[in-house]
């Protein structure tokens, strides 16, 4: 069964800190990796796109990973601002009929001041 | 402005009374697709469409109809609402399978 899992659930961090998070999947065949931002009550955002050959894909503060290999992403956080306040979410594509998206549960981040 | 917009934002409704939540995209697309986000679950896939009058069912397909008669458009219908469908429902679009999605504002909806 195709899964991502995400962690932490959830963090809280200091404005100007950096962090990370993690996701792990199963899914297979793989397609790509995509990272979502989601500010409550809205729709996900979409941060990056990886395909299998990929490493590494920066959006101004963020980067995210990928290790195909271990099937592992993660995405960096640096000099966390206010508006980081959401969760993230990682989703991960299959190369099957329709190209499914499996979503992880997502982490919670909370920049505090 | 490219966008894809869900009616309504919010919606409460009793047991058993029909209701459509409409979905439409001004890019173009032919990939759409319908997801519930419930506590603790994330994102599930109801129904999607890879093109005009081409839908298939996704993860939890049941107690929900969709159709695409165009390409812009993709509601969700509930037939007999319950209130396990009690939830935050989101469309999307992407130009092509692998593409990148795009996501509506979402809908809250309430079944009492």
């Amino acid at each position: 069964k195709n899964q991502v899992e995400q962690s932490p659930q959830s963090l809280i961090i200091l404005e100007g800190k950096n962090c990370t998070l993690q996701c792990n999947y199963t899914v297979s065949p793989f397609s790509n990796l995509r990272w979502y931002k989601q500010d409550t009550g809205r729709g996900p955002v979409s941060l990056t796109i990886m395909t299998f050959s990929e490493n590494t894909k920066s959006n101004g503060r963020y980067t995210a990973t990928l290790d195909a290999d271990t099937k592992q992403s993660s995405l960096h956080i640096t000099a966390s601002q206010l508006s980081d306040s959401a969760s993230y979410i990682c989703v991960v594509s299959a190369q099957a009929a329709g190209n499914k998206l499996t979503f992880g549960g997502g982490t919670r981040v909370l920049v505090k001041p | 402005e490219a966008q894809v917009t869900q009616n309504p934002r919010y919606l409460i409704t009793v047991t058993g009374k029909k209701l459509t939540v409409t979905c439409s995209q001004n890019m173009n697309h032919e990939y759409m697709s319908w997801y519930r986000q419930d506590p603790g679950l994330g994102l599930r896939q109801i129904y999607y469409s890879m093109n005009v009058e081409v839908t298939d069912k996704g993860d939890v397909p049941e107690g929900y109809k969709v159709s695409r008669k165009e390409k812009r458009n993709f509601p969700l219908i509930l037939e007999s609402p319950s209130p396990n469908q009690t939830s935050l429902y989101f469309c999307a679009s992407r130009p092509f399978p692998q593409g990148e999605a795009f996501f509506g504002q979402g809908t809250r909806l309430t079944v009492v």
